[in-house]
């Protein structure tokens, strides 16, 4: 079972505009959320992080939002750019279990 | 500082083999963590290990798999008999801390392929 659900595979914005990837999960007990950004034969690498407390958690030109309620969570990157294209990974954890439970990702591109 | 480091980057190995996994976490990290990706899949958890220590292996499968994380040298993860299915990409990650909120920090890979 998918606790953690990315439920669109791919997305494609124009440069310029607001990307908006989508994560939802099933597990009450998750309370840290994660974005991970990967590129091809690559590793993926952390984005922005948001705690279960928070409702909202911005660095630069990403954004993360938690709506606990809906249990969904959603990266915003405003301005997008064409180095943003990649495949983007939500991942959840427990306080205290720590392995990461991820998405099976959006694939973004960003056309010029 | 060197980030988390993987060998080899590709491996091939024929059904039947052995494949040897190597994970060098990041300086000053000792928590160490395995995961897999099959295609089009996200990563899934394999094993999480302290210096000398298995702390979690709920993701591992029962037989052919073991992970080790000796007090010198990298983390291994070794596939015994390895077969078709095994085909996948295996991402290590380290922490310097196991705590929720511990960053881990993804090495680059290695693409494991059975023939």
């Amino acid at each position: 079972d998918q606790q953690v659900k990315q439920n669109s595979p791919s997305l494609s914005v124009q440069e310029g505009r607001i990307s908006i990837l989508n994560c939802d999960y099933t597990n009450s007990m998750f309370d840290y959320f994660l974005w991970y950004k990967k590129y091809p034969a690559e590793g993926p690498t952390f984005l922005i992080s948001i705690s279960s407390i928070k409702d909202k958690n911005e660095d630069g030109r990403f954004t993360v939002f938690l709506n606990k309620s809906a249990k969904h969570l959603s990266l915003h990157i405003v301005p997008s750019q064409p180095g943003d294209s990649a495949v983007y990974f939500c991942a959840a954890l427990n306080s205290g279990n720590t392995p990461l439970v991820f998405g099976k990702g959006t694939r973004l591109s960003v056309i010029a | 500082n060197a980030g988390v480091m993987q060998n080899p980057r590709h491996l091939v190995r024929r059904r039947g083999q052995e494949a040897r996994l190597r994970c060098s976490p990041m300086k000053g990290h000792s928590h160490v963590y395995w995961y897999r990706q099959l295609p089009e899949e996200g990563l899934k958890f394999m094993v999480y290990l302290q210096k000398e220590n298995i702390i979690d292996e709920s993701g591992m499968p029962k037989e052919r798999f073991s992970a080790e994380f000796p007090k010198e040298g990298p983390s291994i993860l070794r596939i015994q008999q390895v077969v078709r299915g095994d085909s996948a990409a295996y991402f290590c990650a380290s922490s310097p801390s196991g705590l929720a909120g511990g960053l881990q920090y993804f090495g680059p890979g290695t693409r494991l392929t059975v023939t």
